[in-house]
């Protein structure tokens, strides 16, 4: 299996702060990396596919970028709205792999 | 809009089978282009991929779980099932459905979750 790690594991930052999470893969995964966001209590929701293509609706303030082993998601200026936890997730072998999430606190 | 919906009794006994289905809206489980998965989350932890199926019945099973794992699906209902025999303790977990693309394989969208205990 392709192992994911993620971090920080949690941040807390303030509002208009750019936040970094980085996300790296055991074996190279090619374009094949997804984010995620989860609110406490509901779905995870795709924020990004593929490394950068974001998805629609999501604020353009979410950018993904990275290659091979080593992914970053970031996020230009934090909102309110923006807490919740993060998970990058490699769609490149199976069984797909999920990295263990970072935090994110306002 | 596509909208997925899990049910199923949220509490199983040790050692007896967990079931559940996913019912599909606003899309068919008979695409060509998706797949249709399982993920879980024990609680404060991180997401497990349990398997997917395709409208073929066609299966992959994350190796972990392969042996106590299966898939299932019902087009005229517009749903798929999973079931999970023996289930132990380390079962327990919020048991999301997800729709699953055939060429970048991101999870999209996800049911609301529900929570499966295993206790006796």
């Amino acid at each position: 299996d392709i192992q994911m790690t993620q971090s920080p594991s949690s941040l807390s930052a303030s509002v208009g702060d750019r936040v970094t999470i980085t996300c790296r893969a055991s074996q190279s995964v090619s374009g094949y990396i997804n984010w995620y966001q989860q609110k406490p209590g509901k779905a995870p929701y795709l924020l990004i596919d593929s490394v950068s293509n974001l998805q629609s609706g999501v604020p353009l303030r979410f950018s993904g970028s990275g290659s091979v082993t080593d992914f970053t998601l970031t996020i230009s200026s934090l909102q309110p709205e923006d807490f919740g936890s993060y998970y990058c997730q490699q769609s490149y072998n199976v069984p797909f792999t999920f990295g263990p999430g970072t935090k994110v606190d306002i | 809009q596509v909208q997925l919906q899990e049910s199923g009794p949220g509490l199983v006994k040790p050692s007896q089978t967990l079931s559940l289905t996913c019912t599909v809206s606003g899309a068919s489980i008979s695409s060509d282009s998706y797949y249709w998965s399982w993920i879980r989350q024990p609680a404060g932890k991180g997401l497990e991929w349990i398997g997917r199926i395709y409208n073929s019945g066609v299966t992959y099973y994350n190796p972990s779980l392969r042996s106590r794992v299966a898939m299932s699906l019902d087009t005229s209902e517009n749903q798929f099932s999973l079931k999970l025999n023996s289930v132990t303790a380390a079962d327990t977990a919020v048991y999301f459905c997800a729709r699953t693309t055939h060429y970048a394989n991101f999870f999209d969208p996800w049911g609301q979750g529900t929570l499966v205990t295993v206790s006796s």
